[in-house]
């Protein structure tokens, strides 16, 4: 598997429920950023977790780091309709500017 | 809050012809990066820019590609003479530090080639 691949690849929830997405990448990180985008639109930026950070929150967001793992998971908490969007991790090495994307998860919240 | 600024929103172009797709940057960032998306596709890196070069690029980014900060607030990428496969949603970001606390991206120019 690639640098920075998203597990599921699509999740649909009803609003109100918790989202677990999941991160997974091959080699060493100097942090780990989220993202959102929406269909044909541009990156927002989530949330930023350095390598030697286990755990961070914003918001109804809640990421995660296991750097033994090289994983990591977002979680969205009391999703709503509006938190439908694609969700990408993104990873970077020991060149701090060159981030390499996964595929993402497409998240759909049914309202 | 701040944001990093892109245009056009959406270029329509000729195989072969010159693009020049703008940026402009937040202002008290000194980071600037290139990205591009092709449709369905990963966000790919293409470069980086700090005090006026180029601090890494990637194998996407040949000769027919260039960057350049004319001024002090505008950022651009230049496509030499495109391609089809140049089609793509391009995306310019930006951030304060090397040691980032977080990027911010632009909307996106959404470059098609005909």
């Amino acid at each position: 598997s690639q640098q920075g691949e998203e597990d599921p690849q699509a999740l649909s929830i009803q609003e109100g429920e918790n989202a677990t997405m999941n991160c997974s990448y091959k080699t060493s990180i100097n942090n780990l950023q989220w993202y959102r985008q929406n269909s044909g639109r541009g990156l927002v930026h989530l949330i930023l977790i350095r390598s030697n950070e286990r755990e961070k929150h914003s918001g109804r967001l809640r990421v995660t780091l296991d750097t033994s793992k090289k994983s990591s998971s977002l979680l969205i908490t009391a999703s709503r309709a509006a938190d439908t969007a694609s969700y990408f991790c993104a990873t970077d090495g020991t060149n701090a500017g060159k981030s390499t994307f996964g595929d993402g998860t497409t998240l759909t919240v049914k309202p | 809050e701040p944001e990093v600024t892109q245009t056009p929103s959406h270029q329509v172009t000729q195989m072969g012809q010159e693009v020049i797709l703008r940026c402009v940057p937040i202002s008290n960032h000194l980071y600037f990066y290139w990205y591009r998306q092709i449709l369905g596709q990963k966000v790919e890196f293409l470069v980086s820019f700090y005090n006026n070069e180029i601090s890494e690029k990637s194998e996407i980014f040949d000769d027919q590609f260039s960057v350049e900060r004319p001024d002090g607030s505008n950022f651009t990428l230049k496509i030499r003479s495109t391609k089809l496969e140049d089609s793509a949603m391009y995306f310019c970001a930006s951030s304060e530090l090397k040691v980032v606390t977080g990027y911010t991206f632009g909307s996106g120019t959404r470059l098609t080639v005909v």
